[in-house]
């Protein structure tokens, strides 16, 4: 079955705590992003990948880092948990050239991080 | 600044009947705008696109209309079922390579 595997789907964490939220798809896509989701503001980009080793920042990129070394995988990394990062996450995949046109996004199920 | 705007952010409709969700965008460099559905504790998934060439696209139940020069569009579902309760996401791309522009949702009840 084509698809976007998050894990964790749940986690709670304390601030300073470093975590990674990995993300994985089986697709051959190229492209890759992380979105987080909160209440009000709908989906915002936190970083892309148009393909292996290429990365570049959405529009909330401040205290995220990700990596792209092999195409199917993409982790969110979060060096020092704040409370302001508390949301939900969703990792989605698209076709080369991302999502323009026709390219639609494939999304993980979600992964919801509380930083306390 | 939010370049896609859903100012609705609920609406309650009875089964049958036409829901109509409404999407106002800024940005005239967008040029393909898409609807997402999202349940509970699942990821959005792909439901109708439009691109900024065309005014109406249609599949199915489903009908995407496009008013280029009011920056507006608008997603209607006829006729309204129960498992169309979800909320519902317009997003926007074409302006900036790699990005997709999204809304801040609108929560769709569909009632008996």
């Amino acid at each position: 079955e084509a698809q976007v595997t998050q894990n964790p789907r749940y986690l709670i964490t304390v601030t300073g705590k470093k975590l990674t939220v990995t993300c994985s798809q089986n697709m051959n896509h190229e492209y890759m992003s992380w979105y987080r989701q909160d209440p009000g503001l709908g989906l915002r980009q936190i970083y892309y990948s148009m393909n292996v080793e290429v990365t570049d920042k959405g529009d909330v990129p401040e205290g995220y880092k990700v990596s792209r070394k092999e195409k199917r995988n993409f982790p969110l990394i979060l060096e020092s948990p704040s409370p302001n990062q508390t949301s939900l996450y969703f990792c989605a995949s698209s076709l080369a050239g991302g999502p323009s046109g026709a390219n639609v996004l494939t999304f993980g199920a979600g992964s919801r991080l509380t930083v306390l | 600044d939010q370049q896609v705007k859903q100012n609705s952010p609920s609406l309650s409709v009875q089964e049958g009947r036409i829901s109509i969700l409404n999407c106002d965008y800024t940005n005239s460099m967008f040029d393909y705008f898409l609807w997402y559905k999202k349940y509970p504790a699942e990821g959005p998934t792909f439901l109708i696109s439009i691109s900024s060439i065309k005014d109406k696209n249609e599949d199915g139940r489903f009908t995407v209309f496009l008013n280029k020069s009011a920056k507006h569009l608008s997603l209607h579902i006829v006729p309204s079922q129960p498992g169309d309760s979800a909320v519902y996401f317009c997003a926007a791309s074409g302006w900036s390579w790699g990005k997709l522009q999204f809304g801040a949702g609108t929560q769709v009840v569909v009632t008996p």
